[in-house]
């Protein structure tokens, strides 16, 4: 199983860009990342999905480097409505995974005014 | 379109008792997958259950179960309750695998379990 490490929590300003990265050094050749975003007494939502080089969506980029060994994910311009926990997932995306999927333990992200 | 669905949300148990949590998935996603959160641990994969068969399982105790009806909807039992099994227990459902191309998770916002 690929082990993910975040950091536990994040602050910043309304209209920065953030950028939250995951660490994941023994990821496998088909393993896929995917970020995902909770709110108290919510479910996670899903953000986005990259397995190489950057993905962009009209949330979020997310960059992931050669080696695959971390990815960080980027809200542009963020505001208050983002203060949320966000959670890195790394798994085997091929249909043939068997050992299941790894969550990072989540960073808590904190906007303020 | 509606959600997921979990059901209960919230219960409370003993020690020793066994529970069973229910999730009706959003309608044509034929993958189930249940998650354990927990303030220490935080977002555990338990299993997924794909056209009625467990395909992918996380590293939980056998008293930690499930099954999928022919109707995709699915529920999952933990028995010999524990202390430690005190959690928000989310159900998430898919088109396809969690692990294939249309596996993009939608959740449902979970049972919240206490063992007292």
């Amino acid at each position: 199983l690929a082990k993910t490490t975040q950091p536990i929590s994040m602050d910043s300003y309304e209209g920065q860009e953030v950028n939250i990265t995951c660490s994941h050094n023994n990821i496998a050749t088909n393993d896929y990342i995917t970020w995902y975003q909770q709110f108290p007494s919510q479910g996670p939502r899903f953000i986005i999905q990259g397995y190489k080089t950057k993905v962009t969506n009209e949330v979020a980029s997310l960059f992931i480097p050669a080696d695959r060994k971390s990815s960080t994910l980027s809200l542009p311009r963020v505001s208050l409505s983002d203060t949320a926990v966000y959670y890195c997932l790394v798994g085997d995306m091929t249909g043939g995974g068997a050992d299941g999927l790894t969550f990072g333990k989540g960073t808590h992200l904190i906007i303020q005014p | 379109k509606a959600g997921v669905t979990q059901t209960p949300r919230y219960l409370i148990k003993t020690r020793g008792q066994q529970v069973t949590l229910s999730c009706s998935p959003i309608s044509g996603h034929r993958s189930v997958s249940w998650y354990q959160q927990t303030p220490g641990q935080g977002l555990q994969f338990l299993f997924e259950y794909f056209s009625e068969t467990q395909r992918n399982k996380g590293n939980f105790p056998g008293r930690f179960s499930g099954r999928q009806f022919s109707n995709s909807r699915s529920e999952m039992n933990v028995s010999t309750l524990e202390l430690g099994d005190s959690a928000l227990y989310l159900c998430a459902s898919s088109l396809g695998l969690v692990t294939g191309k249309d596996g993009e998770l939608f959740f449902g916002e979970g049972s919240r379990l206490t063992v007292l």
